[in-house]
């Protein structure tokens, strides 16, 4: 079982459409949960990042968090063109500093 | 402020070569990590360096790949008698937080093809 899976997509919505990204991990104990855009050919920026259980809002982006689950999403409300990249889900191990990412699901917003 | 650089963008080689890949991270940053993307996938943890102590090095994947770290300053990443299996991006971030608790700032990447 891999340590941080994600659906690799492509996942495809029209524009103004809610994108919906998930993500399971497999270490119980982990903290910290991130998302990170990347674009194609360019390095990975942050998006989010959640340690509660609950939902967590930034403008069009929300995250939400299920420790019981192990289970980690992100949502874009209003999808557009420019939303389309590459999103990696990242989560950090418990007892340590290493961070694991997926594999990332390709999204594409059609116009 | 500048951000992570890294040096060569690019570096093409031949089978066999060893080659030595730089990172500065942003100034203050106490972790720096590297990680390894091939085509297409996800990125790969290779190692860690958090101040003075012991870096986690769990995720090299060969003794073919070692790194090193200067205080909290530059790292070299070193691969060994390169196969064309290492071809990748090789990305560096550094972070200010510790314990995962804070935002990665990556680096352009290192672009390597081993021939």
């Amino acid at each position: 079982q891999k340590e941080v899976e994600q659906n690799s997509g492509p996942l495809s919505v029209p524009e103004g459409a809610i994108a919906s990204l998930n993500c399971t991990y497999s270490d119980r104990g982990s903290q910290s949960f991130f998302w990170y855009r990347q674009y194609s050919g360019k390095s990975p920026e942050l998006i989010m990042f959640i340690y509660s259980n609950g939902d967590k809002e930034d403008g069009r982006f929300t995250a939400q968090l299920n420790k019981a689950s192990q289970y980690v999403s992100l949502l874009i409300r209003d999808s557009q063109p420019s939303d389309s990249a590459t999103y990696l889900c990242a989560v950090n191990t418990s007892g340590g500093f290493k961070t694991i990412f997926g594999a990332g699901t390709r999204l594409f917003v059609k116009a | 402020g500048a951000g992570v650089s890294q040096s060569p963008s690019n570096k093409v080689t031949e089978k066999g070569k060893d080659v030595e890949l730089r990172c500065d991270p942003i100034s203050g940053h106490t972790a720096l990590y590297w990680y390894r993307q091939r085509l297409g996938q996800g990125l790969e943890f290779l190692i860690y360096f958090q101040g003075n102590s012991a870096p986690d090095k769990s995720g090299l994947p060969s003794d073919r790949f070692s790194a090193e770290r200067t205080g909290e300053s530059v790292s070299t990443l070193t691969i060994q008698r390169t196969q064309q299996e290492d071809s990748a991006v090789y990305l560096c971030a550094s972070s200010l937080e510790l314990a995962g608790a804070g935002e990665q700032f990556f680096g352009p990447g290192t672009r390597l093809t081993v021939l």
